[in-house]
């Protein structure tokens, strides 16, 4: 079955500190793949997308995610977490015939320490 | 301009009450997707209209939901004879195109009691 995992459901990172968020995704072929951020009483943001090409994705806010075919991965990244990075962030795919369709992942709440 | 906005932001229904919840896309996208994020969930697919059209309604969870875009613009998902099992957040997106990137709305806090 189509699916999007991400196993860390919290995570914790001083400001400051190097971040990295997981995802696996599980399809027959190589789907699209997304990273939205979401602010509590805000409607979801796209980070970045991923469609083919390089491997190596930038995104907004200083963010980037790494697509791995061998690992099934795609995994956000950012060097230096700020506080305001604090939110909840959803790795989601779709799949070409029904590319319209977002699989989203459970999401990764992330904290930061002052 | 304007993001996606819905209305109304918090809802709360007595179970077996009807509900409607409204979805104002960005001008001008022609696509439109409705989305349910239970507690602690990322969102999953209901239902998605190109134009006027509704072009997969699969991911409804039962004959007790219903979507309608009659004009092409505005949507409203209702809900029928709620159950405690309906409580989410109900999310809009609209997109350019098929393919194109999806803004979401801030969502609807919908609470059965």
């Amino acid at each position: 079955a189509q699916s999007v995992t991400q196993p860390d459901i919290h995570i914790t990172v001083s400001e400051g500190a190097s971040l990295e968020l997981r995802c696996n995704y599980s399809y027959g072929a190589t789907p699209y793949l997304f990273w939205y951020v979401q602010s509590p009483g805000q409607g979801l943001q796209l980070l970045l997308k991923y469609f083919s090409g390089d491997t190596l994705v930038q995104g907004i806010k200083g963010f980037e995610a790494e697509f791995k075919r061998s690992q099934s991965s795609f995994n956000l990244r950012k060097p230096s977490v700020h506080w305001s990075d604090a939110a909840e962030y959803f790795c989601a795919a779709t799949l070409g015939d029904s590319s319209y369709k977002l699989i989203f992942g459970s999401g990764t709440r992330l904290l930061v320490r002052p | 301009g304007a993001g996606v906005s819905q209305s109304p932001r918090y809802k709360v229904a007595k179970r077996g009450q009807d509900v409607a919840l409204r979805c104002d896309p960005i001008s001008g996208h022609v696509s439109l997707f409705w989305y349910q994020q239970a507690l602690g969930q990322g969102p999953e697919f209901l239902t998605y209209f190109q134009n006027e059209a509704q072009l997969d309604k699969s991911g409804l969870p039962s004959d007790r939901f219903f979507a309608e875009r009659p004009e092409g613009s505005v949507s409203t998902l209702k809900i029928q004879r709620t159950q405690q099992e309906d409580s989410a957040v109900y999310l809009c997106a609209s997109s350019l195109g098929t393919t194109n990137e999806q803004f979401f709305g801030p969502g609807t806090r919908l609470t059965v009691l």
